[in-house]
């Protein structure tokens, strides 16, 4: 059974801080990571998907990193908005299993302004 | 625009119905998925599809079963509907395998299905 752990489960931020949260794996089960973020009442985005141990991807203010080794990702947030609030979910595909996404419980970010 | 549109925002059924739970996609995708997201946890599989008229249990398809006549529609169907199957479930699809390659899964917008 795959264990996809994020941490923490929810945060408060104030607009302008910066942020991060984890996401870790087991290292011996990997194909490739995806991180999502899910707004409320809207469908989850697919934000990033990381293949490569040292991977790391940016997307405006967002960016992520992969350590595959040691079985975790990080995903950074630079001067958060209120607009960032959602929960950001990390999935995790195995080797083993081509149709199967295990999915992290998520991180909630609330950011106040 | 590429959507998966899922059929009800929010639902309210009684214990014992049979409910159905519709997802239809635009994008000429092989696989479709179901989930359910419940507070503290991941979302888990349910049921998934890669292809007209196949289906493949996922972690949890006690209680449900799918239907995929045709390549854009995906319904999970929830034979008697319990208590316990109240939830938030999200319709997912991919072009490719292995976790939909580079570009991930589509999802809709979820269905909250309270069973009372």
């Amino acid at each position: 059974i795959l264990n996809v752990e994020q941490s923490p489960q929810s945060l408060h931020v104030q607009e302008g801080d910066s942020t991060n949260f984890t996401c870790s794996f087991p290292s011996s089960n990997f194909y490739a990571l995806h991180w999502y973020r899910w707004e409320t009442a809207k469908s989850p985005e697919a934000l990033f998907v990381m293949t490569l141990n040292g991977d790391e991807k940016k997307k405006g203010r967002i960016s992520a990193t992969l350590n595959t080794k040691e079985g975790y990702s990080y995903l950074y947030i630079k001067g958060s908005q209120p607009e960032d609030s959602a929960t950001y979910l990390c999935a995790l595909v195995a080797p083993y299993n081509n149709n199967d996404m295990r999915f992290g419980a998520g991180t909630r970010l609330t950011v106040k302004p | 625009d590429v959507k998966v549109t899922q059929s009800s925002r929010y639902l309210v059924k009684r214990t014992g119905e049979k409910v159905f739970l519709e997802c239809v996609q635009d994008m000429d995708h092989e696989n479709m998925f179901w989930y359910r997201q419940d507070p503290g946890l991941g979302l888990r599989l349910i049921y998934f599809s890669y292809d007209v008229k196949m289906k493949e249990k996922g972690d949890i398809p006690e209680g449900y079963s799918v239907s995929r006549e045709k390549k854009e529609r995906f319904s999970l169907i929830l034979e008697s509907a319990s208590t316990n199957q109240t939830s938030m479930y999200l319709c997912a699809s991919s072009l490719s395998s292995w976790g939909g390659g580079q570009v991930g899964y589509t999802f809709g917008s979820g269905t909250r299905l309270t069973v009372v």
